[in-house]
């Protein structure tokens, strides 16, 4: 597809349910990001990857959290035993190379929101 | 955490009227970007003005960047109903990573 696409598109999990949420970047894209929104915020990063490597995960809320990007295209975000602070909606953004260089500006997915009942 | 404040938090005008939004951030910087929201929808990039940049233009938007003040501006002329949405500023860093720190945001509503 031309854009960057996320599913599921809403997700509803129990208290204490594993969830996987996958990204499907822009094909090429080198580097891939994902944010967390809560309602009313702006995203927060979480962690980010240029091809299969995680070189930043800092934003990780917990070692609950867990990305992986093993053939440097689709990701999945992972959520073990979710908890209801963990609801919010999920980003996944792409961005590619121009020249050579990478280009500044990321593409978003649609985000699948997460609620946890 | 986030870097970025932004103000208004919202703002409510008459199409045809402008419409200024503010960002302040607290770090160094590689670059400013700026994305509209859609209720319910993905962030679209706007536009991007880099650290050496003070002024930037695309269309009906005016991007402005005072690095000594950390501050930017985002202004939208003659906005439309269409303009509709949320505002959000982000930063990149001077590592140049691509992470971006992203402010609040600023929900402006044009009226018809």
């Amino acid at each position: 597809g031309a854009g960057v696409s996320q599913s599921p598109r809403y997700k509803v999990a129990k208290r204490g349910q594993d969830v996987a949420l996958r990204c499907d970047p822009i094909s090429g894209h080198v580097s891939l990001f994902w944010y967390q929104q809560a309602l009313g915020q702006g995203p927060e990063f979480l962690t980010y990857f240029q091809n299969e490597a995680q070189l930043d995960k800092s934003g990780l809320p917990s070692d609950r959290f867990f990305a992986e990007r093993p053939e440097g295209s689709v990701s999945t975000l992972k959520i073990q035993r979710t908890q209801q602070e963990d609801s919010a909606v999920y980003l996944c953004a792409s961005r590619g190379e121009r020249g050579g260089f990478l280009n500044n500006e990321q593409f978003f997915g649609p985000g699948t929101r997460l609620t946890v009942l | 955490s986030q870097q970025g404040e932004e103000d208004p938090q919202a703002l409510s005008i008459q199409e045809g009227e402008n419409a200024t939004m503010n960002c302040s951030y607290k770090t160094s910087i590689n670059n400013l970007q700026w994305y509209r929201q859609n209720s319910g929808r993905g962030l679209v990039h706007l536009i991007l003005i880099r650290s050496n940049e003070r002024e930037k233009h695309s269309g009906r938007l005016r991007v402005t960047l005072d690095t000594s003040k950390k501050s930017s501006s985002l202004l939208i002329t003659a906005s439309r109903a269409a303009d509709t949405a949320s505002y959000f500023c982000a930063t990149e860093g001077a590592s140049n990573t691509g992470k971006l720190i992203f402010g609040q945001g600023t929900t402006l509503q044009v009226k018809p």
